[in-house]
């Protein structure tokens, strides 16, 4: 089956830098690339994705990046705010199965 | 449009024990998924469901199964319960026919097992 490694498992940074995920997948049938924000206690909720036929995707301060040939996707937040702090979750998606990296907790000093 | 609801929200059951968790989808989407998350193992697909039928399954014991009705709610169910399967039990629904497969949770069932 699909592995999917996450990196860092936790990371801090200042209010106004810039924040790194990365993520490697070893199935190169995954065609989708979602990547979800968890608040604590809260449900897990998409913030960007994307798909195997696209190599990069940004939403506002929000870009995700993606190398098939490498099999390595990765999530970077600019100008990163106290709200940002989170836990981050990839997945890689095959066949409408999901499988997640083990998460990153993101937090942002004010 | 009402998102995807979870029942019960918190529960305490004992080993030995078994359970049903409770989910409706987002109305009009038919596939329906349930997670395991734990601090240890993290998210971890248990099975899907489309159209009452099981169509993807994770490495979960038999223990651990589910069936979705004709109306799309779906119900999953944990037999014989361990200490080690308190964990938040999440579902997800999704609708192919809207150009991907995002899947959007639930709030989560937190099932505690003393």
């Amino acid at each position: 089956g699909e592995n999917v490694e996450q990196h860092p498992s936790t990371l801090s940074v200042q209010e106004g830098d810039s924040a790194v995920i990365k993520c490697t997948y070893s199935d190169s049938a995954s065609n989708y690339f979602p990547w979800y924000k968890q608040e604590l206690g809260k449900r897990p909720q998409l913030i960007i994705d994307i798909r195997s036929n696209v190599g990069e995707k940004k939403d506002q301060r929000i870009a995700v990046t993606l190398n098939k040939t490498a099999k390595h996707f990765s999530l970077h937040i600019t100008e990163t705010q106290p709200e940002d702090s989170a836990v981050y979750f990839c997945a890689a998606v095959r066949f409408n199965k999901f499988y997640f990296g083990s998460g990153t907790k993101l937090n942002v000093k004010p | 449009k009402a998102g995807v609801t979870q029942t019960p929200r918190y529960l305490i059951k004992t080993r030995g024990q078994q359970v049903t968790l409770s989910c409706s989808p987002i109305s009009g989407h038919r596939s329906v998924s349930w997670y395991q998350q734990t601090p240890g193992q993290g998210l971890q697909f248990l099975f899907e469901y489309f159209s009452e039928t099981q169509r993807n399954k994770g490495n979960f014991p038999g223990r651990f199964s589910g069936r979705q009705f004709s109306n799309s709610r779906s119900e999953m169910n944990v037999s014989t319960l361990e200490l080690g399967d308190s964990a938040l039990y999440l579902c997800a629904s999704s609708s192919p026919g809207t150009g991907g497969n995002t899947i959007y949770f639930g709030e989560g069932s937190w099932l505690t097992v003393v």
